[in-house]
Parts: C-alpha cells; structure tokens; sequence
C-alpha cells in the first residue's frame, strides 16, 4: 500500500533560519507530488505541486521542493523563514494509476519564532 | 461565497442522534472529497465523487454515508456513531479534466464533530 512519511512532527526555527522538511513515499510508479499547508485558523491549502517536468519546483511565498525520484522524496524548503510562517505543512501523493486517492503524510508543525 | 464552505462548523451530538454535515464548493469543479482528521493522524480519505458519481469509498464504516446530488453539493450523513468519531471531518473539490487529472485539491474549513 501507498504512504508517506514526514520524518519531523515538530519543527521550531528563529526568524531568517533555513527550512527543510523531509517528506518520502512509497510506490513505484509515476505520482503527482504536493504539499499543503495549514495557517492557524485557516483551510488546508495548496503550497506547491509537482507533476512532470523540472524536479524543482517553486511555490507561493518563497518556497520550493525538489523531487527525486531514485530516493522517493519531495523535501520542502525555504532559504529564510518568517514567522507567518507558522503552520502546518502536508506531503501528499496521487499516484496517476491510483485515480483519486491521494494520501497525506501526518503533518509537520513548524513554529517560527520572532 | 467563495472556495468551499462547510456548514456546520461545530457539531456536538449523542450516539444515538442522526446529523447531517453539508459542503458546497463554488469553484465550477467535477469532483468532491470527505476527509477525516483527527489528532495526530494523517488525513483519512473517506469518499470522493467525481461527475456525482461515488468513485472511491474508503472502508468507512455504514454509520456514515455520503450524498451528491449535484456537482456543488456534498453531504455526510451521520448516525449511531461512536466516540472514536470525533474528529475535525474535511470537504475538497477538484478540477479533473480527462487525460490531465492532476487531483489538486480545494479544501474547505472543515466540521469539529464531537460524538458524546
């Protein structure tokens, strides 16, 4: 069976600090890649997708995520965070044979400290 | 109203009582989702329809039951449900166009349901 991994739950980082978060799955074949984000108070929404093409792709508010496909990951990154920052982040993926199921990893908290 | 809405957005019921949470998306797409998130979970697909058809039913239990009766409108119908229940229950919709289905999905606020 398909899953995903987000490999931190919890993330604290000071203002201006670099952002990774790790996110991996599992299958085989050809998938559609997001991370969603959730802002306190706010719907889940979309961060960034990855669907073919350039394996590094940029998304709203200065993030970006590269996917590489020998090692099954989709890490999100941000060279500098900002404390609107603070949120929950979502790896999912949509296995294009899969038809409408995407699974969602457990989330990562981050907390970006002012 | 824009985006996908969910009414209502808390809902405290008994385990004997029959409720029914709606989602109405007014974004023009073609398919719609139920998720369940609860606490330290990953988000649980529970059913999604695509053209009002149901095209996924995720091994949910029958004490939950989904209607579509038009593109905009999703309901779960909730009855007998347990305290394990309890959880903050998701509505999504999606654009899927035949042969570039990229399942990007548009999620509403979702409803904080607590069975006591």
């Amino acid at each position: 069976a398909q899953s995903v991994s987000q490999h931190n739950h919890h993330v604290i980082l000071s203002e201006a600090a670099s952002l990774e978060l790790g996110c991996n799955y599992s299958y085989g074949g050809t998938v559609n890649l997001f991370w969603y984000v959730q802002y306190p108070g706010q719907h889940l929404q979309l961060l960034l997708k990855y669907f073919s093409g350039d394996p590094l792709v940029k998304g709203i508010k200065g993030f970006e995520a590269e996917f590489i496909k020998s090692k099954f990951s989709f890490n999100l990154r941000k060279p500098s965070v900002q404390w609107s920052d603070t949120a929950e982040y979502f790896c999912a993926v949509n296995a294009r044979t899969g038809g409408f199921k995407t699974i969602f990893g457990a989330g990562t908290r981050l907390f970006v400290k002012a | 109203e824009t985006g996908v809405t969910q009414t209502p957005r808390h809902l405290v019921m008994g385990m004997t009582n029959k409720k029914s949470l709606k989602c109405e998306q007014h974004l023009g797409h073609n398919a719609m989702y139920w998720y369940k998130q609860s606490a330290k979970k990953p988000l649980e697909l529970m059913f999604v329809y695509s053209l009002e058809e149901r095209v996924e039913n995720n091994s949910v239990p029958s004490r939950f039951s989904p209607e579509c009766p038009n593109s905009s409108h999703l309901f779960l119908h909730l009855h007998t449900l347990q305290p394990e229940d309890s959880a903050l229950y998701l509505c999504a919709s999606s654009q899927e166009l035949a042969g570039d289905r990229s399942y990007e999905q548009y999620f509403g606020p979702g409803t904080r349901l607590t069975v006591t």
